[in-house]
């Protein structure tokens, strides 16, 4: 059974950091693209960051570029997500999600975590 | 950047009836990578239908999904209760992106 948990959310100010992390099972983590997407409270979808199986690739929303980094580690099957530089506008769930296609670079998601709540507030 | 824009924003429907939610891409988005997730409250979203028309593993057949070029549709041939939630339709032929959802209610 494929399983995502996500972690690291929590209650920062403006201008803080966290780093969320996100323990994958169940599956090939070395095969798939991994990403993050958002819901801010109360709205819609919005897809933040993705990585290439490898981790060799990395992909972002244009208002995260140079704020947010996505790394892997697949000897220990988890994703990451290093947060920095946090706007009130940042605040969402954050969820884990996995690519739906073995092997190829396709950012659609089969597999979501149950997410992991970020709040940005002095 | 692709922008999906997705009508109605609430649909109003009762158990039994027939769902036609659209999506509306502000360029053309390959039929390979269109896709429709289902989200019910306070969970994650679950993927329905990817390709625009092939559906994911374990959905039911009341759900079909049609469309290419800019216009694709998700259909719900008879509501059954558990259906009614937000729908939201995602490309990922470039950067993806998410239409804003549109939002099946019990009429």
């Amino acid at each position: 059974e494929v399983q995502l948990l996500e972690s690291g959310g929590d209650l920062v100010q403006p201008g803080g950091s966290l780093r969320l992390s996100c323990a994958a099972s169940g599956f090939t983590f070395d095969n798939y693209v991994m990403g993050w997407v958002r819901q801010a409270p109360g709205k819609g979808l919005e897809w933040v960051s993705g990585i290439s199986a490898s981790g060799g690739s990395t992909y972002y929303v244009d208002s995260v570029k140079g704020r947010f980094t996505i790394s892997r580690d697949n000897s220990k099957n988890t994703l990451y997500l290093q947060t920095s530089s946090l706007r009130a506008e940042d605040t969402a769930v954050f969820y884990c999600v996995k690519g739906a296609v073995r092997w190829q670079e396709i950012y659609y998601f089969d597999y979501w975590g149950q997410g992991t709540l970020v709040t940005v507030s002095s | 950047e692709i922008v999906l824009t997705q009508s109605p924003g609430t649909l109003s429907l009762s158990p039994g009836e027939r769902a036609t939610l659209s999506c509306r891409a502000s360029q053309s988005v390959s039929s390979s990578y269109l896709v429709w997730y289902q989200q019910k409250p306070g969970q994650a979203p679950r993927l329905l239908i990817h390709g625009a028309s092939s559906r994911a593993t374990g959905i039911p057949d009341r759900f079909s999904g049609s469309g290419s070029g800019t216009d694709f549709t998700l259909t719900i041939s008879r509501l059954e209760p558990e259906d009614f939630a937000v729908y939201y339709c995602q490309q990922c032929g470039g950067a993806p992106t998410f239409g804003g959802g549109t939002n099946v209610e019990i009429k």
